[in-house]
């Protein structure tokens, strides 16, 4: 069964730290893995697409990782800013196209 | 400005009540997809349409109906809306079903009480 788990649920993080959000996932068979952030209130928007071969992909201040192997994700963001606070969410995509959408990590970021 | 556009973004109504929810993209987006988001829940794909006059059920289609007559609209028709239907909705597209980014609505909240 297609499933994806996120962690943690929740983090609360100061201005100017960095963070790292994880995803492990078990698409089979795995095509690509996309990392979304949804504001409150607003729908997601992309933050990065890899496929399988790609290791890492960067986007400004969010850094994702892949491996396909272990069939896990991270989201690292540097430097935060008061407008990261958001939901982020780990959606692997199969090879029948499915996306299989995460619960998300609720992130806040404090002054 | 690129948008995938929804209306309304919020709506209060009556259980058996009909209602349709649009959704309108700008980009010539072939694909197209419907989704609704609970607490708890990752976001569940209800309809989608690969192209004109081409539809298909998600996976949660029970309740729903869509239509694809033009290529920039994809309404949501709840022809007779139950509590269980009252949700965080999505609309989304992209070029094609894989491998790219969706572009999503910025949702409508319905309440069916």
């Amino acid at each position: 069964k297609n499933q994806v788990e996120q962690s943690p649920q929740s983090l609360i993080i100061l201005e100017g730290k960095n963070c790292t959000l994880q995803c492990n996932y078990t698409v089979s068979p795995f095509s690509n893995l996309r990392w979304y952030k949804q504001d409150t209130g607003r729908g997601p928007v992309s933050l990065t697409i890899m496929t399988f071969s790609e290791n890492t992909k960067s986007n400004g201040r969010y850094t994702a990782t892949l491996d396909a192997d272990t069939k896990q994700s991270s989201l690292h963001i540097t430097a935060s800013q008061l407008s990261d606070s958001a939901s982020y969410i780990c959606v692997p995509q199969a090879r029948t196209d499915k996306l299989i959408f995460g619960t998300g990590t609720r992130l806040q970021v404090f002054p | 400005e690129a948008q995938v556009t929804q209306n309304p973004r919020y709506l209060i109504t009556v259980t058996g009540k009909k209602l349709t929810v649009t959704c309108s993209q700008n980009m010539n987006h072939e694909y197209m997809s419907w989704y609704r988001q609970d607490p708890g829940l990752g976001l569940r794909q209800i309809y989608y349409s690969m192209n004109v006059e081409v539809t298909d059920k998600g996976d949660v289609p029970e309740g729903y109906k869509v239509s694809r007559k033009e290529k920039r609209n994809f309404p949501l028709i709840l022809e007779s809306p139950s509590p269980n239907q009252t949700s965080l909705y999505f609309c989304a597209s992209s070029h094609r079903q894989g491998g790219q980014p969706q572009h999503f609505g910025d949702g409508t909240r319905l309440s069916i009480l």
